[in-house]
């Protein structure tokens, strides 16, 4: 079965520190997908990132970036220079690809507070 | 687009009473997905559908549930009796054929 384990209920940091994500999942297949989304205080789902099992490339976006690792299992998000904005729950998922549709595992979010 | 609309945005019923949650998908995806976010389940995938097929409705929790996708631009999921226990964010999300899922604002329930 597939798992995503995020161990860090909650984050606080002071704006403009560095912040990093932990994301660890389980699966047996061979092919899969790893997503990132936010959910700020407003509720809506907001997709950060998708990353496919064959492309273990680390990913720079603006302050964000993301670090793919096979070996350990590991889809870690850091956010570099962090601001209050940033603060949201956030949600690692893994995706089984299913009769043609993604079916999304998720984790149970990591609560993260950007105090000014 | 204006991307995945839902509706209502919240929702206040009465234990028993029939609820209709609805979606709209984004043009063109033909995926679609209805999820339920609890505080102590996360987030749950209940069912989903490709080409408007229903393929996966194991994550259902009872029958007093079900959804429908009559047409590739509108869904609907129901909870008929609802319970307190029903009580969460609802949802739906659609993606193309092997891309990114988008979600809604979700529908907050509130069954009393």
């Amino acid at each position: 079965a597939q798992k995503v384990t995020q161990a860090q209920t909650e984050i606080s940091v002071v704006e403009k520190e560095d912040v990093t994500l932990d994301c660890v999942y389980e699966t047996r297949d061979t092919t899969y997908y790893l997503f990132w989304y936010k959910q700020p205080p407003s509720g809506e789902l907001v997709f950060l990132i998708r990353r496919n099992s064959f492309d273990e490339q680390n990913e720079i976006s603006g302050r964000y970036s993301w670090n793919f690792q096979k070996s350990t299992s590991s889809f870690n998000f850091t956010i570099t220079a962090s601001q209050v904005v940033d603060s949201a729950v956030y949600f690692c998922a893994l995706s089984e690809h299913s009769q043609g549709a993604q079916k999304l595992v998720f984790g149970q979010g990591t609560r993260l507070t950007i105090n000014p | 687009d204006a991307g995945v609309i839902q509706s209502p945005r919240h929702e206040v019923t009465e234990m028993g009473q029939e609820v209709t949650l609805r979606c709209k998908p984004i043009s063109g995806h033909n995926s679609l997905f209805w999820y339920r976010q609890t505080m102590m389940r996360g987030l749950e995938l209940l069912i989903y559908f490709n080409n408007n097929v229903p393929i996966d409705d194991s994550g259902m929790p009872e029958d007093r549930f079900s959804a429908k996708m009559p047409n590739a631009s509108f869904s609907t999921l129901k909870i008929q009796p609802s319970e307190p226990r029903d009580s969460a964010v609802y949802f739906c999300a659609s993606s193309p054929q092997t891309g990114d899922a988008f979600f809604g604002q979700g529908t907050r329930l509130t069954v009393v």
